[in-house]
């Protein structure tokens, strides 16, 4: 059974704090990304990567950056957090290498709020 | 550019058909997809349709595809309360990386 795991469900940090999450997924895919989920906004990119130590701009990185030393693991930093950072933060991956479908699998969800 | 869009809330009574649509804009696309958000989880695929197909049909699913409006819907027939959830309707590119980009959200809420 495939699995995107993301280190924690629900998160609460301090306005200025670095904060880490963590995504490993295991079925060898080379593309990951990260989304933060609003309200009446749905999904934006903020970041991906599609190799190791590869990364690009998704729709709104800034006050964000990632990491990628391994395949398996894609984290996201907010280098100091803020309160409009509070959301919902969603990490995939997929591949899009021989005749499989590119869909891509979900984690279940860091829920962060930033006080 | 690239963008998804959908209506954000359709409500149905159990047991009729729901019709949740989507516009996208990058005539690019290779996939379309729809997945599907129970409360407090992440995202799973629902079904998908590659971009020369018109049509697809999935026991109680049909999605219906428009290249030439660049519109897909997604039918669900004889609707269940189990079916209410927030409805993504998503495209794959050729060009950017592989990107996805998700519409945001259609909440479908199934009455009793």
């Amino acid at each position: 059974d495939v699995k995107v795991t993301q280190s924690s469900r629900y998160l609460v940090k301090r306005t200025g704090e670095k904060v880490f999450l963590e995504c490993v997924q295991d079925m060898d895919h080379e593309n990951m990304f990260w989304y933060r989920q609003d309200p009446g906004l749905g999904l934006r990119l903020i970041y991906f990567s599609y190799d190791v130590k590869m990364k690009e701009k998704g729709d709104i990185p800034e006050g964000y950056s990632v990491s990628r030393e391994k395949k398996e693991r894609f984290s996201l930093i907010l280098e100091s957090a803020s309160t409009n950072q509070t959301s919902m933060y969603l990490c995939a991956s997929k591949t899009w290498t021989g005749p499989n479908l590119p869909e891509a699998f979900f984690g279940q969800g860091t829920r962060l709020t930033v006080v | 550019g690239e963008d998804v869009e959908q209506s954000l809330f359709l409500s149905v009574r159990e047991g009729d058909s729901s019709v949740i649509n989507c516009t996208y804009t990058d005539s690019s696309s290779t996939y379309l997809y729809w997945y599907k958000q129970e409360p407090g989880a992440g995202l799973q695929l629902l079904t998908y349709i590659f971009s020369n197909m018109d049509m697809k049909q999935d026991q109680r699913l049909t999605v219906l595809l428009n290249k030439k409006d660049k519109h897909l819907s997604l039918r669900i027939a004889d609707t269940q309360t189990g079916d209410s959830a927030i409805y993504f309707c998503a495209e794959s590119l050729r060009t950017g990386g592989f990107k996805t980009i998700f519409g945001a959200g259609t909440r479908l809420f199934v009455k009793a």
